[in-house]
């Protein structure tokens, strides 16, 4: 059963213009958000991050938000660069009473190709 | 600056050979993790460890199993290597208290042939 989902396997967009991939999860008690860039045959790095109790985060050209009820985040990038092009993962973890967390459940991840 | 590092880069193992995959972190984090990556499936989590000594099966630890006697290292061994564990394998490391991002190593490229 999949407890993050990234519905889009891919996505093309005009350089300049605005990216958003989406990202769905199941599991409500996920209170911990983030997306990851990764290139081919490099691990992946951490882009931004929202926690559960705010709805929207901003780190230059790139914009989290969270809708709760929908259990829907998405990530915004704008203006979109040729360097953007990349595989694109949403993750998900939740902290436990003693303040411990488990490791990330990650989507299958979204392919953004950038044209020029 | 932090660092996740994993020894090899590609690795190709014979069917039924014991392959152990090894990873260092630098940043003095409890927390540390192997993902293996397969395209159309994204990470999927095989075993974390939130101290040393210390092990947790993730979603798909079959076939697989880890070792933590330091701090720093974290190794995933491979009892018996199989044509279906060949994959990109992923170390990471994070934090052990509240959310924070998991800092990942470049892969290991392994082919079981």
């Amino acid at each position: 059963d999949q407890q993050v989902k990234q519905n889009s396997p891919s996505l093309s967009v005009q350089e300049g213009r605005i990216s958003i991939l989406n990202c769905d999860y199941t599991n409500s008690m996920f209170d911990y958000f983030l997306w990851y860039k990764k290139y081919p045959a490099e691990g992946p790095t951490f882009l931004i991050s929202i926690s559960s109790i705010k709805d929207k985060n901003e780190d230059g050209r790139f914009t989290v938000f969270l809708n709760k009820s929908a259990k829907h985040l998405s990530l915004h990038i704008v203006p979109s660069q040729p360097g953007d092009s990349a595989v694109y993962f949403c993750a998900a973890s939740r902290t436990y009473s003693g303040g411990g967390a488990d490791g990330l459940t990650f989507g299958k991840g979204t392919h953004l190709i950038i044209q020029p | 600056d932090v660092k996740v590092t994993q020894s090899s880069r590609y690795l190709v193992k014979r069917t039924g050979e014991k392959v152990f995959l090894e990873c260092v972190q630098d940043m003095d984090h409890e927390n540390m993790f192997w993902y293996r990556q397969d395209p159309g499936l994204g990470l999927r989590l095989i075993y974390f460890s939130y101290d040393v000594k210390m092990k947790e099966k993730g979603d798909i630890p079959e076939g697989y199993s880890v070792s933590r006697e330091k701090k720093e290292r974290f190794s995933l061994i491979l009892e018996s290597a199989s044509t279906n564990q060949t994959s990109m394998y992923l170390c990471a490391s994070s934090w052990g208290q509240g959310n924070t991002e998991a800092f990942f190593g470049q892969g290991t490229r392994l082919t079981v042939v």
